[in-house]
């Protein structure tokens, strides 16, 4: 069974402030996805990352991607409140009827 | 259009109830996705459709029976649940089945068993 685990599995930080989230696994993964649930929503797609090293950016969300694909990171520069969200990475793996697999989950809080 | 819808938003049943969660995607995509999630905690995949055959059964209790009519509906059928059964009911479908593939979530049914 492969495992994703984030740390931190809380944060509460202000408006301003810079964090990481990381995403570890003693697995590899073919990709990893990145997904930002809000109270009462679905987890909605940030990014996703294919090769080993590769970083993207999304406006102040900075993704990276493990030179061994075990690993991921979320850096956001600057939070806002509307930050405030459960973040999920999820792996992936190549192949038919492959599942995508969850994360323990991050909770973000970012207050004023 | 890029939306999963589902229905009902909100579900209160008891345990001798029989109701269905509905999921509708008009994206094209053809696998389609049934999860659950316990407050606090990440997603928990139950069943997934691909061409409208079940392609994955989570090891799902039979108390729970999903059914996918046509490529753009999904139904997941509810009987006999237990109060442990009550969470947020995720429909999600993806272009195919993938490991690439990007999930596209409905809002949810938060389903709660008395």
């Amino acid at each position: 069974t492969q495992l994703l685990e984030q740390s931190p599995q809380f944060l509460s930080i202000q408006e301003g402030e810079n964090l990481t989230v990381y995403c570890n696994s003693s697995s590899v993964f073919s990709s990893l996805q990145w997904y930002r649930q809000e109270p009462g929503e679905g987890p909605v797609l940030l990014v996703t990352v294919v090769t080993g090293g590769e970083v993207k950016k999304l406006k102040r969300l900075t993704f990276q991607f493990g030179d061994a694909r075990k690993d991921s990171s979320l850096h956001i520069t600057a939070a806002q409140t509307g930050d405030t969200g459960l973040y999920l990475c999820a792996g992936g793996n190549a192949g038919t009827a492959s599942k995508l697999t969850f994360g323990t989950g991050t909770r973000l809080q970012v207050t004023l | 259009d890029t939306e999963v819808t589902q229905t009902p938003k909100h579900l209160v049943m008891g345990m001798t109830n029989k109701k269905s969660l509905k999921c509708e995607q008009h994206m094209g995509h053809r696998a389609m996705y049934w999860y659950k999630q316990k407050a606090k905690k990440p997603p928990e995949l139950m069943f997934v459709y691909s061409y409208e055959k079940l392609s994955i059964n989570e090891s799902v209790p039979s108390r729970f029976s999903p059914e996918c009519p046509n490529s753009s509906l999904l139904n997941l059928h509810l009987h006999a649940l237990q109060p442990e059964d009550s969470a947020l009911y995720l429909c999600a479908s993806s272009q195919a089945l993938g490991g690439y593939e990007k999930l596209f979530f409905g809002s949810g049914t938060q389903l709660s068993v008395l």
